[in-house]
């Protein structure tokens, strides 16, 4: 079955960088775009960019342009997201997310099972 | 790429409706019908619950039910059940490979 299986917690000062990973398995990784979604303790979800798996091309959220980078490797089916110049409104839950192998166009059908972030001095 | 609008709270006694409202622009919900709907309960991952407006994944009771009418898009929950009690998410595509969640909005099973 479709899978996304992400890399574990994380704990970072402000200022610097965090890299997550999440390994998709179960579906052709390259056809399906994959999202990051992050979640702040008690807040909603916020959508952060997509990547392109088959050529890696990318789109982000306005706010967060110019720290955030989504990379993948289609030789082990793995995402990458990179966050850089870290604040304390960082910390959150990241999922990655897919619709990969549905038909449900647009959509985020699976997710991974999330990775918290703590931004703390 | 401003957030969706949708009410906090929303509830509805065993049995009854809720309806909850999404309400975007004409570049995001009224532009596209890519608008889907998430339940997230606590501790756990968001899960798909409608898709392209009004369709419902397999596995998903037909109590779930979307619609649209320009820029506002609703779900309605129909025949509540205590495990119904959740957090609702909208999402819209935005174009140019962009999409936009909403607030959320907390459901209570009264």
């Amino acid at each position: 079955q479709v899978r996304l299986v992400q890399s574990g917690a994380e704990v970072k000062m402000p200022g610097a960088s965090v890299r997550l990973s999440c390994r998709a398995s179960g579906y052709k990784f390259t056809d399906y775009y994959m999202h990051w979604v992050r979640q702040a303790p008690g807040q909603g979800l916020e959508w952060m960019g997509t990547i392109d798996p088959s050529g890696g091309r990318t789109s982000y959220a306005q706010k967060l342009q110019g720290r955030v980078t989504m990379t993948r490797d289609t030789s082990t089916d793995t995402v990458y997201l990179d966050l850089s110049s870290l604040i304390f409104e960082d910390t959150a839950v990241y999922y990655c997310t897919t619709r990969g192998g549905t038909s449900y166009s647009y959509s985020m059908t699976v997710w991974g099972q999330g990775t918290t972030v703590t931004v703390s001095s | 790429q401003s957030a969706l609008t949708q009410p906090p709270s929303a509830s509805g006694s065993p049995g009854q409706s809720v309806t909850i409202s999404c309400t975007g622009t004409s570049s995001d919900v009224g532009g596209y019908n890519y608008v889907s709907w998430y339940q997230q309960h606590p501790g756990t991952a968001p899960k798909l619950i409608i898709y392209e407006v009004s369709k419902r994944p397999s596995g998903v009771p037909d109590r779930f039910s979307g619609s649209k009418s320009g820029n506002t898009a609703s779900l309605t929950v129909s025949g509540l059940q205590a495990d119904d009690e959740a957090d609702y998410y909208c999402n819209s595509y935005a174009g140019s490979d962009t999409w936009v969640f909403g607030g959320g909005t907390k459901v209570t099973v009264l």
